[in-house]
């Protein structure tokens, strides 16, 4: 099993579309987690951090579920600016807080 | 705003030669990292550092690999005798602080050094 699986994709959603994306993770011991965006041939950048209790940042909100090892990403009012790769990042927190791992990333075309 | 930069933005080289790739991180960061990207795959982890040393590295980063913070502002990926496959996009990254137990310091990437090697 991958240490973090995405789906690839693409989701191609029509604007004001809401869409949701999963990552599963392997470690159980899997400390924090991310979602990062990824414009094409461009680098990462933070999105959001993803909390055990949820947390939502305007139209983004992420989920943890421990129990089942996932992590989910809804995007409400999807823009045409939305239109990225998402990529699900997993810290297991061994050996140091430094060392992530990512995802293969959900590819996301919002159409007009 | 302050930004990680990375010089150059594509580098060519033949297989079997060295390259170094550099990184100009953000000022006040001291955690720094190094990934890659082969085209169409994730972001793998290389290596982080931390008070001139290697804090943690992963199974791509072996001998062929070395990394150096040669002055007070640079920070370099050293590739001796490139392959093919080490053709991929390398991303330099850095942070304030390393993270502690339940705490993640956010990473900065910079644009990335797209190395080709023929």
């Amino acid at each position: 099993r991958k240490e973090v699986e995405q789906d690839p994709g693409p989701f191609n959603v029509p604007e004001g579309a809401t869409v949701a994306f999963n990552c599963t993770y392997s470690n159980s011991a899997s400390q924090s987690f991310f979602w990062y965006r990824q414009d094409c041939r461009k680098e990462p950048k933070l999105l959001m951090s993803v909390y055990s209790s949820g947390n939502e940042d305007g139209r983004f909100t992420a989920q943890l579920n421990r129990a089942s090892q996932y992590i989910s990403l809804l995007i409400r009012d999807s823009k045409l600016s939305d239109s990225a790769t998402y990529l699900c990042v997993v810290n297991d927190g061994s050996g140091g807080y430094q060392k992530v791992t990512f995802g293969t990333g959900t590819k996301l075309q919002v159409i007009p | 705003e302050p930004e990680v930069t990375q010089t150059p933005s594509h580098q060519v080289t033949q297989m079997g030669q060295e390259v170094i790739l550099r990184c100009v991180p953000i000022s006040n960061h001291l955690y720094f990292y190094w990934y890659r990207q082969i085209l169409g795959q994730k972001v793998e982890f290389l290596v982080s550092f931390y008070n001139n040393e290697i804090s943690e590295k992963s199974e791509i980063f072996d001998d062929q690999f070395s990394v150096e913070r040669p002055d007070g502002s640079n920070f370099t990926l050293k590739i001796r005798s490139t392959k093919l496959e080490d053709s991929a996009m390398y991303f330099c990254a850095s942070s304030e602080a390393g993270g502690t137990r339940g705490f993640y310091n956010e990473q900065f990437f910079g644009p990335g050094t797209r190395l080709t090697v023929l």
